[in-house]
């Protein structure tokens, strides 16, 4: 069964840059059918979707996060990365990575999520 | 870009009741429409996915419903474990925008 794990600093300094690696077992991030998303949430509040990579290295972000958002993917070690640069207390949230199928859509297998606080 | 607009934001109900959540798009979305449940704690659980297909091993008690710019989720018969925050998703190659939330409360 697929599973998908974040992991990276739990604490980030205000201006730097935040890094997240989302590992995959149980299947091949190589896979055709499916995007490879990030989404981050706020203590107490709603979903925010950053971005996805599907398995060619295409990337789509939020345009409220594009300037900051860089998404990539190693094959090689069935990973997929998040960096978001010049960080501020607003992102502050936890952050999941999750699976999305490219046909019907939906985002069916999500990791358990990490923290990130960002402070000085 | 496509804005989600959820209500109510807060629903109380009891168990046994019929439940709806209402999900409004500000454009047209066809039909790209998902429904999660989130517990505290926990990432979001796919419900529901193309507005009206139930995700393998969800209780056929969630349903979907809608199209164009007005989707609902319905519980037919609000269960203990149903308690939770739910979200729609629109999505397309282009975009994911998620609503605010609904909280299904104990009345």
């Amino acid at each position: 069964q697929l599973q998908l794990q974040e992991s990276g600093p739990g604490l980030e300094k205000p201006s730097q840059t935040l890094s997240l690696t989302c590992t995959v077992s149980g299947g091949s991030i190589s896979s055709d059918t499916y995007y490879w998303s990030w989404i981050r949430q706020p203590a107490g509040k709603g979903l925010e979707w950053i971005g996805r990579i599907y398995t060619t290295g295409s990337t789509i972000y939020n345009p409220s996060l594009k300037s900051r958002v860089t998404i990539s993917l190693d094959t090689s070690k069935n990973q997929f990365s998040l960096k978001l640069s010049s960080v501020t207390a607003a992102d502050t949230a936890v952050y999941y990575c999750a699976r999305e199928g490219t046909g019907v859509g939906g985002m069916d297998v999500w990791g358990q999520g990490t923290t990130v606080i960002v402070s000085s | 870009d496509i804005q989600m607009t959820q209500s109510p934001s807060t629903l109380s109900a009891s168990v046994g009741d019929r439940v709806t959540i209402t999900c409004r798009a500000s454009q047209r979305t066809s039909s790209w429409l998902a429904w999660y449940q989130q517990k505290p704690g926990k990432a979001p659980k796919l419900l529901i996915y193309k507005a009206s297909s139930l995700e393998s091993g969800v209780p056929s008690r969630f349903s979907g419903s809608g199209s164009g710019t007005e989707f609902t989720l319905t519980i037919s018969s609000l269960q203990p474990d149903d308690f939770a925050t739910y979200f729609c998703q629109h999505y397309n190659r282009y975009f994911v925008a998620f609503g605010q939330g609904t909280k299904v409360e104990v009345k």
